[in-house]
């Protein structure tokens, strides 16, 4: 099965500063099946991007995702508060798909 | 909007067996491919099966790490789905979370609030 490894595992950051997180596969992810979840505490993951980089309707603009193989990225152009969370890779080209371990956001 | 709401967690002996439901409303039930995935307390995310429609077979497909102890089914005429589990071991203590994809691609579009089930003696 494929093996996603997220980076940084915890990113301590303040309001309008940018994130950057990273994903990488164990083998070439085909079609850029990867998608991104946001976590907020107590809650259910919520879908952001599938496709590497088509966002859901109704995700802002300033989350973006990207790349393309075996390296992905998610960035945050400018936190805002409720952008502090845990954030969850997941490819769906091969079976079983697999979820990255996570990278929790924290307002620093 | 569409609607999944989780039931039937609780605290179940190991080698126990409990069944979760699902109920789910905002789509056409019977045209959906529905899978549910867990978190272990404080933990990842791990995908633990999916059923296609009927018009797509209503075939299921598990991880190993369930397979032969874990069954999804479905009730069309309830817009309901469901996990049976058996044989419990401890380490599938985890919140259960259904979810909806919303094409024949296997991520999730909507997800419930998720079932608590405690695997413990």
């Amino acid at each position: 099965e494929i093996v996603l490894t997220q980076s940084p595992g915890s990113l301590s950051l303040s309001p309008g500063e940018r994130a950057t997180l990273s994903c990488r596969a164990s083998q070439s992810i085909s079609r850029s099946y990867l998608a991104w979840y946001q976590q907020r505490p107590g809650q259910a993951p919520r879908l952001l991007i599938y496709g590497a980089s088509t966002r859901v309707t109704g995700v802002p603009d300033r989350i973006s995702g990207g790349g393309s193989g075996t390296d992905f990225s998610l960035t945050i152009s400018s936190l805002e508060p409720e952008d502090f969370a845990v954030y969850y890779c997941q490819q769906y080209d091969s079976s079983p798909c697999t979820f990255g371990q996570g990278t929790k956001v924290e307002i620093k | 909007e569409v609607q999944l709401v989780e039931s039937g967690g609780g605290l179940v002996m190991p080698g126990g067996s409990l069944r979760l439901s699902c109920a789910v409303s905002g789509l056409t039930f019977s045209d959906a491919w529905l899978n549910w995935v867990r978190q272990a307390p404080g933990k990842g995310l791990e995908w633990v099966g999916r059923i296609k429609s009927k018009g797509s077979g209503g075939t299921t497909d598990y991880p190993a790490s369930v397979k032969g102890r874990f069954t999804i089914s479905r009730d069309d005429s309830k817009d309901t789905l469901y996990l049976q589990m058996n044989s419990l071991k401890i380490e599938d203590t985890a919140v259960y979370y259904c979810t909806w994809q919303g094409t024949q691609l296997n991520f999730f579009h909507s997800w419930g609030q998720g079932a608590l089930v405690t695997v413990s003696s």
